[in-house]
């Protein structure tokens, strides 16, 4: 089955501590993107890359760092300066060319800092 | 910047009422719009979509239309289920970037 997989479900981290999420894709998808979302409110952009090996800043980027070394990976790290970490991480990939409008969202991570 | 505004929620209906939920946007130019449905603990799934003035999109039983002249792509369904009961987002495609502006989101509640 095509999709796009998120792990883990569920995330607990410590205070001070750096933690990554996993994002991949087998939907052969260019871009790629890292959105937050906090209860009651809709889904902010962090992080998104059109292409492999570039990437660019979304609306909330500080205090959080990722990587696209490879087409089907996208993988973001909460780093200790993101002030307030605990929310809802969804990950989303779409095509390029033609039908490049098409958004699709993989199941989420709940980070929890503790 | 670009914007996505909508009702706020909770919206309780019983089981086979019309739907409606209202949302606007502000953009420059004509951005693709969206329906995107959340289940509890899920990601998001595309409902329906728009990608130009007066297209009308639909999925499911669930339909909503492009309108420049107000700005508008309000979600519509004849006859609600339970199982429709979920969190409704809308969002617009930001042209250059190519990202997604989502409005707050829109909880819907079906009663028996």
């Amino acid at each position: 089955d095509g999709g796009i997989t998120q792990s883990p479900k569920y995330l607990f981290r410590k205070e001070g501590q750096n933690v990554t999420l996993s994002c991949e894709q087998n939907l052969n998808h260019d871009a790629m993107y890292w959105y937050r979302q906090d209860p009651g409110q809709g889904l902010r952009l962090i992080y998104y890359s059109q292409i492999v090996n570039d990437f660019q800043k979304g609306d909330i980027a500080e205090g959080y760092s990722v990587s696209r070394e490879k087409k089907e990976s996208f993988p973001l790290t909460v780093t200790s300066a993101q002030k307030n970490p605990t929310a809802f991480y969804l990950c989303a990939s779409a095509s390029a060319g033609a039908n490049t409008d098409t958004q699709y969202f993989g199941p989420g991570t709940r980070l929890t800092v503790l | 910047g670009n914007s996505v505004t909508q009702m706020e929620g909770p919206v309780t209906l019983s089981e086979e009422a019309f739907l409606t939920i209202n949302c606007t946007y502000t953009a420059t130019g004509y951005p693709s719009l969206f329906w995107y449905v959340q289940y509890p603990g899920e990601g998001l799934q595309l409902l329906l979509k728009a990608t130009k003035a007066d297209d009308k999109g639909s999925n499911k039983g669930f339909e909503a239309t492009y309108r420049k002249e107000t700005t508008s792509f309000h979600l519509e369904k004849g006859s609600v289920q339970v199982s429709d009961s979920a969190v409704y987002f809308c969002a617009l495609l930001d042209t250059g970037r190519r990202a997604l502006t989502f409005g707050s989101g829109t909880r819907l509640q079906v009663q028996p």
